[in-house]
């Protein structure tokens, strides 16, 4: 069956490194999604891809950068980790189709990151 | 920028009582979708509305949106403890494959 992994599903690290998330989604999907979820503020679009080598900013940006050089996967990388990027993260991906309405999300399991 | 607004935040009532969230957007829609995220879990796509005033529904959930594609709605007839979650809605505007999430509604069903 097809799926989306994210990993790892637990990370904690320090201020100031770098980190990076992967996704994987095995549905060839062209679009996908990185959000981020906290209390209060529901999920939080950071970055998008509609295909290959494309990529795009979301609502909160800052801190984060991603690359897509195929159709499976879209890294998330966090280039200097601040206690503010604590958060739960999730991939999604999705199938515009043919009626062009974007088509529904596929989240993965989400990845919790902590920052001391 | 496109902002989704969804109350209430929390919702508690008693098993068997009905449970509505509201969702608005500050812009038109082209479609809105909800989804339901339970405990520990991730999002699970509900639904997707597509046309002005359009109405569905899945057993005991009605979803409606609204006729200038701006505001949504999710209701629940008769809450059963495995209706306990969050739900979301997630609009869409045109020219665009991205969906920006409401701030969710957290709903918790008493035995």
């Amino acid at each position: 069956d097809a799926e989306i992994t994210q990993s790892p599903r637990h990370k904690i690290t320090e201020t100031g490194r770098q980190v990076t998330l992967a996704c994987h989604q095995t549905w060839n999907h062209n679009n996908m999604f990185w959000y981020r979820q906290d209390l209060g503020h529901g999920l939080r679009l950071i970055h998008y891809s509609y295909g290959v080598q494309d990529t795009n900013k979301g609502e909160v940006s800052d801190g984060y950068s991603v690359s897509r050089s195929n159709t499976e996967d879209l890294p998330l990388t966090l280039e200097s980790a601040a206690s503010s990027q604590t958060s739960v993260y999730f991939c999604a991906s999705s199938d515009p189709g043919t009626s062009g309405s974007g088509g529904e999300l596929f989240f993965g399991e989400g990845s919790r990151l902590t920052v001391l | 920028g496109q902002q989704v607004m969804q109350i209430p935040q929390y919702q508690h009532v008693q098993e068997g009582e009905d449970f509505t969230t509201y969702c608005n957007s500050s812009t038109t829609l082209s479609n809105i979708q909800w989804y339901k995220q339970r405990p520990g879990g991730h999002p699970v796509f509900l639904i997707q509305l597509v046309k002005s005033g359009e109405v569905k529904k899945q057993k005991r959930l009605t979803f409606q949106f609204g006729e200038a594609k701006k505001n949504s709605s999710l209701h629940i007839t008769a809450t059963q403890t495995t209706d306990v979650g969050t739900y979301f809605c997630a609009g869409r505007g045109s020219g665009t494959y991205k969906y920006i999430f409401g701030t969710g509604t957290r709903l918790k069903v008493l035995a």
